[in-house]
C-alpha cells in the first residue's frame, strides 16, 4: 500500500529556507496518475494547499499564487520521494506540513487526496 | 480563489443520531464536461492528517463505513453521518479540486458526541 514518510526539521530560523522531504513507498513519484503535493495546516490560516509536482510525459509545478516567489517543490526519482523548500520564512509559517498523493484515474479525472504523510510540526523562531 | 464555507462550525450528536455538515462554494464545482463535482470531504482526528472520505461530492473512497454519505452538486454540499458512532468524533472538512491551482478547503466542522 502507498506510504508517505515525512522528515525534516522542525525548526528554522526567521529569513531561512524551510526544507521537508516525503518518501513514497508503494507508489512511484513519475507516477502518471498522481500527483504530489504540499500542504500546511495552522491554527489561523486552516488547511492551506501549497504547491504539486506531477508527471505527463514531463515534468509539472504548481504553487498556490500567495507562496509562488518563495516555494519550491522537486522531485527525485533515483530515490522515489519529493520534497518542500520555502524561502525567508517568518513565523506565520509556522504550521503542521503535510505531504499527500493526489489521484486520478484512467481518465485523468481527480480522485481527492487519498494518501498523506504523518505531518511536521515547523516552527520559526530564533 | 474558490472559497468555501461550512455550517455549523461545531455539532454535539447522541450515538446513533444523525450528523449533517454543509458546505458551500462561492462557484460551480461541477465540471460540465463529465458531470462530476470536484469536491471531497474528509474527516481529521487530533494528531492525524486528514483522511478522504468522499470524492466527486458522492462517492465513498474505498473502506469508507456507509453510515457515510455525500451529497449536493453545484455549489451547496451535505455530509451526512446516519448513524454516529464514538470514532466518528472528529473535524470535517471539504475541499474543492475545480479550480487548481489551488485547491482550498473549508475552515472545518467539529463533530462531538453528546
Amino acid at each position: 500500500q502507498v506510504q508517505l514518510q515525512q522528515s525534516g526539521p522542525g525548526l528554522v530560523k526567521p529569513s531561512q529556507t524551510l526544507s521537508l522531504t516525503c518518501a513514497i513507498s508503494g507508489d512511484s513519484v513519475s507516477s502518471k496518475s498522481a500527483a504530489w503535493i504540499w500542504i500546511r495546516q495552522s491554527p489561523s490560516r486552516g488547511l492551506e494547499w501549497l504547491g504539486r509536482t506531477y508527471y505527463r510525459s514531463k515534468w509539472y509545478n504548481d504553487y498556490a499564487v500567495s507562496m509562488k516567489s518563495r516555494i519550491t517543490i522537486n522531485a527525485d526519482t533515483s530515490r522515489n520521494q519529493f520534497s518542500l523548500q520555502l524561502n525567508s520564512v517568518t513565523p506565520e509559517d509556522t504550521a503542521v506540513y503535510y505531504c499527500a498523493r493526489g489521484h486520478y484515474d484512467s481518465s485523468g479525472s481527480y480522485l481527492g487526496d487519498d494518501h498523506w504523510g504523518q505531518g511536521t510540526l515547523v516552527t520559526v523562531s530564533s | 480563489d474558490i472559497v468555501l464555507t461550512q455550517s455549523p462550525d461545531s455539532l454535539a450528536v447522541s450515538l446513533g443520531e444523525r450528523a449533517t455538515i454543509n458546505c458551500r462554494s462561492s462557484q460551480s464545482v461541477l465540471y460540465s464536461s463529465n458531470n462530476k463535482n470536484y469536491l471531497a470531504w474528509y474527516q481529521q482526528k487530533p494528531g492525524q492528517p486528514p483522511k478522504l472520505l468522499i470524492y466527486w461530492a458522492s462517492t465513498r473512497e474505498t473502506g469508507v463505513p456507509d453510515r457515510f454519505s455525500g451529497s449536493g452538486s453545484g455549489t451547496d454540499f451535505t455530509l451526512t453521518i446516519s448513524s454516529l458512532q464514538a470514532e466518528d468524533a472528529a473535524v470535517y472538512y471539504c475541499q474543492q479540486y475545480y479550480s487548481t491551482p489551488p485547491s482550498t478547503f473549508g475552515p472545518g466542522t467539529k463533530v462531538d458526541i453528546k
